[in-house]
């Protein structure tokens, strides 16, 4: 079965720092598509990144990165300059073959003041 | 402005009651999802349907039934409400070509008292 892993349920960083929040996936397919969904309060979900696992390159979406390690099924994402609206519930996907997309938990990112 | 529309946004029921939610898109998007998101669990897809007239189960189909009549709407019923089925219900839908990420409606928050 397909999952993916977010191992921090809630992080906490001070207004402009860099923060990196991880996430592990499992899958026997070579090709599929990786996300990252921001829920703020509002509850709306927000695509902040898309990679696609052919591309080696990382993609950057301004403030946001991902460090993709395919061969070790890692997706992380990088905030840089934190800023006060980034706090949000953050979900890692992982879109498979038949174009259904698999969640994960969650990371509940606090940016303090 | 064009997106996925949920109805209700707020809904509260009844142990045994039947309600239905609605998803419409005018996107004109081949593929439409219904995801549950409850607390320390994030989304887990509850049906999808590939095309008009067509459907198929996720990954937590049971007490939901959901119809796809039209190419811009997919229904979501609860036939008898049971207070497990508390949940925000998201739908979502996305092109059949190209593997692109889904646009998501903005929620439904469901009680079931």
């Amino acid at each position: 079965a397909q999952t993916v892993t977010q191992s921090q349920p809630e992080m906490s960083v001070q207004e402009a720092e860099t923060v990196t929040l991880s996430c592990t996936y499992d899958t026997s397919e070579s090709n599929y598509y990786l996300f990252w969904y921001k829920q703020p309060p509002s509850r709306q979900m927000i695509l902040v990144i898309r990679q696609e696992a052919y591309k080696q390159q990382n993609a950057t979406e301004n403030r946001f990165s991902v460090n993709f390690q395919k061969a070790a099924k890692s997706f992380s994402l990088k905030i840089s300059d934190s800023q006060l609206g980034d706090t949000a519930m953050y979900f890692c996907a992982f879109m498979n073959r038949d174009d259904k997309i698999i969640f994960g938990k969650g990371t509940r990112l606090h940016i303090l003041p | 402005n064009a997106g996925v529309t949920q109805t209700p946004k707020f809904r509260v029921l009844k142990t045994g009651q039947s309600m239905t939610l609605l998803c419409a898109q005018d996107m004109n998007h081949e593929y439409m999802y219904w995801y549950r998101q409850d607390p320390g669990m994030g989304l887990r897809l509850i049906h999808y349907s590939v095309g008009e007239g067509t459907t198929a189960k996720g990954e937590v189909p049971d007490g939901y039934n959901v119809s796809r009549l039209k190419k811009q709407n997919f229904l979501l019923g609860l036939e008898s409400a049971a207070p497990s089925q508390t949940s925000v219900y998201f739908c979502a839908s996305s092109f059949r070509t190209g593997r692109g990420s889904y646009t998501f409606g903005s929620g439904t928050r469901l009680t079931v008292v």
